[in-house]
């Protein structure tokens, strides 16, 4: 199977300090990987595309110098919500693909539930 | 209009019923479509591409409609476990992103 982790689970923190993610795909080398937002009852909204060793392609409407996203090898990408507010709360996920003939499919992390107070 | 749309439900069905979900997307170029379940606070999880010829695995029923611009997902025989909130994903051609509707929840009761 294609297995992706993401740590931590869960996060709380005070409102201002920076939140780092981390994503990793275990058995497989993820040449493309994707950071998700789920608000309550919403879609998964896709945030931004990271390819390893390139910058990442960001969604209209997503701040790159907010959520920075490191995709520094072919198992590891991180993203940091920096000086997070209540606003930012939400449930993260990551996925990996494993590669370009398979880029549709999509294997996803169990998630990062960040509460900002 | 939105690329993916799908009714939220609740659907609240009997063990044993069948039920059937629609989705409709707005792009034309769309070229790859999914039915992703995810359960409440988890990450979301494949349950079956849709291939234009339709397909089935086990219970679930999955088809595509092209000239409609829609997609469907029945099952046959709820279980208890099939409760959860199922999602009409689509990838567009020659894009990795997938675009993902806001889903539709089905409660099986028993």
């Amino acid at each position: 199977g294609a297995v992706v982790s993401q740590h931590p689970s869960r996060v709380i923190c005070k409102s201002g300090t920076s939140v780092k993610i981390e994503c990793r795909s275990l058995d497989f080398q993820a040449t493309t990987m994707f950071w998700y937002r789920q608000f309550p009852k919403q879609s998964l909204m896709l945030m931004a595309t990271s390819n390893e060793g390139s910058k990442a392609t960001y969604e209209q409407g997503v701040e790159k110098d907010k959520f920075l996203i490191n995709h520094a090898s072919l198992t590891l990408s991180t993203l940091t919500v920096t000086s997070a507010h209540p606003e930012d709360s939400s449930f993260y996920i990551c996925s990996a693909s494993r590669g370009i003939r398979s880029l549709s499919e999509q294997f996803f992390g169990p998630g990062t539930r960040l509460t900002v107070l | 209009r939105k690329e993916v749309e799908q009714d939220p439900g609740p659907f609240n069905v009997p063990e044993g019923a069948t039920v059937a979900f629609n989705c409709t997307y707005s792009n034309s170029a769309s070229q790859s479509f999914f039915w992703y379940r995810q359960d409440c606070r988890k990450e979301p999880k494949l349950l079956m591409s849709v291939y234009s010829s339709g397909n089935e695995d086990g219970r679930f029923t999955a088809q595509l409609n092209r000239a409609s611009q829609y997609i469907s997902l029945l099952i046959r025989d709820s279980k208890l476990s099939d409760s959860a909130t199922y999602l009409c994903v689509v990838n567009r051609s020659g894009y990795s992103t997938l675009t993902f509707g806001k889903g539709t929840m089905l409660l099986v009761s028993p």
